[in-house]
């Protein structure tokens, strides 16, 4: 059981390149969320998704894009990449059969670096 | 989503007790209230989490008065291991949106 997991680790982009994040977990949860957590900062929800096939704006979704095909991966794109999102980026899920049972397991983070 | 409010840092010494306070004013009927715990370079790992009254773990307990508008995480004898930032969230239980604060930084001295 491996839980949550992040790919890459690490990146480092030039300005106006794209890439994708791929977040997996292995707990047959229905909630996923994309997090960026920036120096010294709380973690900021980028986007999230309550099943696959449906995701939704968190609290700073402008210059990402999301996708859920699949209940077990929740994929982050950025378009072009700017330098304002360097930062680490956390994918988490959540199980929510049961009510307040809110408890979210995160993955280890990918660092991104745009330059 | 109910914006929570918690004290930047906190120091203590090995062996205390810690008491962490998360102000939560616009906490609504049906959210709940979950502590993270963040060390450098990983992702936050679930303490607690509580809707009213008192919660405890084989690691905290959680005080939420019945007003419900603020809560206080209780660590008992802490430990140098226990160095780490810690969240407090306040989210409806399955409403998938949550947003974390900037979290308390907690040094533990020897």
């Amino acid at each position: 059981n491996a839980g949550v997991t992040q790919t890459p680790k690490f990146r480092v982009l030039k300005t106006g390149q794209s890439m994708t994040l791929l977040c997996a977990q292995d707990m047959n949860h229905e909630y996923m969320y994309w997090y960026r957590q920036d120096p010294g900062m709380g973690l900021r929800l980028i986007h999230y998704s309550v099943g696959e096939g449906t995701t939704a704006k968190g609290e700073v979704p402008d210059g990402y894009n999301v996708s859920r095909l699949k209940k077990q991966n929740f994929l982050l794109g950025l378009e072009s990449a700017a330098p304002s999102q360097t930062s680490v980026y956390f994918c988490a899920s959540s199980y929510p059969g049961l009510v307040g049972s809110y408890e979210q397991y995160f993955g280890p983070g990918t660092r991104l670096t745009v330059t | 989503l109910a914006k929570t409010t918690q004290p930047i840092s906190m120091d203590s010494y090995e062996g205390q007790e810690v008491n962490i306070t998360c102000s939560h004013n616009n906490i609504a009927t049906n959210d709940y209230i979950t502590w993270y715990q963040q060390f450098p370079s990983q992702g936050p790992r679930f303490i607690i989490q509580g809707y009213k009254t008192k919660v405890t773990n084989e690691v905290a307990s959680l005080f939420i008065p019945a007003d419900r508008k603020s809560s206080t995480l209780s660590l008992p004898r802490v430990s140098l291991s226990d160095t780490a930032v810690y969240y407090c969230l306040v989210a409806k239980g399955n409403a998938g949106k949550s947003t974390f604060g900037d979290g308390t930084t907690l040094t533990v001295k020897p």
